[in-house]
């Protein structure tokens, strides 16, 4: 199994900033993702982390919202911008092995927008 | 668009009772079904990967059967303890080079001591 750090662990932010949360996998996972968990809902994928080139968005997520970097196999970073409290979730970075699909997470940092 | 649902929303329990809830997910394209158990200010944890009809797993006090015919999967808890006080995801997963898993709302069980 795969161990994923990542941090901050819970922010509280400002309407209208930015916050970059990072992710450490400790191993070479197959893939990346970052998901997020708006109260109430499910968890819901944002993007899956390319390394070295853009990021793959689900729909209704885009690069200008949720810039997602992923500079080599066992990092990736992912920046919510311009924030608004519709964006106070929880987000989750995973990594996943392509062949069952099974993911681990990180702890997940916890977003509240003022 | 994948629906996944579980049921029910959330659950309470005396400690040594046992309990089950359902997934339910599409009966086609199925590759895989998972079930994550989610504790507080925890990561996620996988439980179980199911992928064949009719699959029964078990994890100490936890297990899980499948049925891809008619779409749906059972997690039972034998003899709760509050330590299994958790919300418990399904999600479901169609392979064939979709790497996205679609998952349920979660079961929220609390453990009453």
């Amino acid at each position: 199994s795969a161990v994923i750090s990542q941090k901050p662990s819970r922010d509280i932010c400002q309407r209208g900033t930015s916050l970059t949360i990072q992710c450490q996998v400790d191993s070479q996972v197959t893939m990346m993702f970052w998901y997020r968990q708006q109260p109430g809902q499910s968890l819901t994928l944002i993007a899956t982390a390319n390394q070295g080139s853009e990021a793959t968005y689900e729909s209704g997520f885009v690069i200008d919202k949720f810039p997602i970097s992923r500079p080599n196999l066992t990092f990736s970073t992912l920046t919510v911008s311009n924030m608004s409290p519709e964006d106070s979730s929880i987000y989750l970075c995973s990594g996943g092995l392509a062949y069952t699909g099974e993911l681990f997470f990180g702890e997940g940092s916890r977003l509240t927008v003022l | 668009i994948l629906n996944v649902e579980q049921s029910p929303q959330s659950l309470h329990v005396q400690e040594g009772d046992s309990t089950n809830f359902t997934c339910s997910f599409p009966s086609s394209n199925f590759y895989a079904l998972h079930w994550y158990r989610w504790e507080t200010a925890k990561s996620p944890e996988a439980l179980f990967v199911m992928t064949l009809n009719g699959d029964e797993k078990k994890k100490g006090r936890i297990s899980a059967t499948l049925n891809t015919k008619e779409g749906y999967s059972y997690l039972y808890i034998k003899g709760s303890q509050p330590e299994d006080s958790a919300t418990y995801l399904c999600a479901f997963y169609p392979g064939a080079g979709s790497y996205q898993l679609t998952f349920g709302k979660g079961t929220k069980l609390s453990v009453i001591p």
